[in-house]
């Protein structure tokens, strides 16, 4: 079955203690990236990785570490939490919108979505 | 500024009807918008995309139409069911976002029996 995988699914930790949230994908994406969604503001972009050994910034990433060192895998790490990281996190995948006859799509880009992990920070 | 809106209030329908919610853009130059469903605790699941060139899609009981001149998506649910109880995401991707998708923040939707 097609998935993004994000563990763990709840997370309580205390300010300072470095936590790894990690995410894998089955479908061979190149994009991967990380969200956190707070009431009323909607999603917001963390990072984001286009392949293997790239990542960008994106609206938020203070307080946030990534790696992509493997296809699958796109770890989100925060060194030192704090309480204004309390949120929750999604991992997200597609592809980058060239299909396998190397035509571009846009509906190839249509994310797919972890379950979601919720963090707080105390 | 560059941002994306959608209806924050929840949006209360008698099963049956048809459900509007409504996106609306400023200041970007869309490629495509997409919608998402999304149901409490969990993540966004993809349900259509539609092109800046596309005036409507459809996709079963779902219609989503792109007017780029007023900058408004909407999308029509006809028939509505309580299990089309969710929120419901707009998320345009835009050359001058670099194709990063922008979301709202979601509109609630509540189909009473």
């Amino acid at each position: 079955e097609a998935q993004v995988t994000q563990n763990p699914r709840y997370l309580i930790t205390v300010t300072g203690k470095k936590l790894t949230v990690t995410c894998s994908q089955n479908m061979n994406h190149e994009y991967m990236s990380w969200y956190r969604q707070d009431p009323g503001l909607g999603l917001r972009q963390i990072y984001y990785s286009m392949n293997v050994e790239v990542t960008d910034k994106g609206d938020v990433p203070e307080g946030y570490k990534v790696s992509r060192k493997e296809k699958r895998n796109f770890p989100l790490i925060l060194e030192s939490p704090s309480p204004n990281q309390t949120s929750l996190y999604f991992c997200a995948s597609r592809h980058l919108g060239f299909g396998t006859h190397g035509q571009y799509s846009a509906t190839n880009e249509k994310l797919f979505f972890g379950s979601g992990t919720q963090l707080s920070v105390l | 500024s560059q941002k994306i809106e959608q209806n924050s209030e929840a949006l209360n329908i008698q099963e049956g009807k048809t459900a509007t919610l409504t996106c609306n853009y400023t200041n970007y130059s869309p490629a495509y918008l997409q919608w998402y469903r999304q149901d409490p605790g969990r993540g966004p699941v993809f349900l259509l995309l539609i092109r800046e060139n596309e005036k409507e899609k459809r996709k079963e009981r779902l219609k989503v139409t792109f007017d780029t001149t007023l900058k408004q998506s909407l999308f029509h649910i006809t028939a509505s069911q309580p299990a089309d109880s969710a929120t419901y995401l707009c998320a345009l991707g835009a050359m001058d976002s670099n194709y990063q998708l922008i979301w709202g923040a979601g509109t609630k939707l509540i189909i009473k029996p």
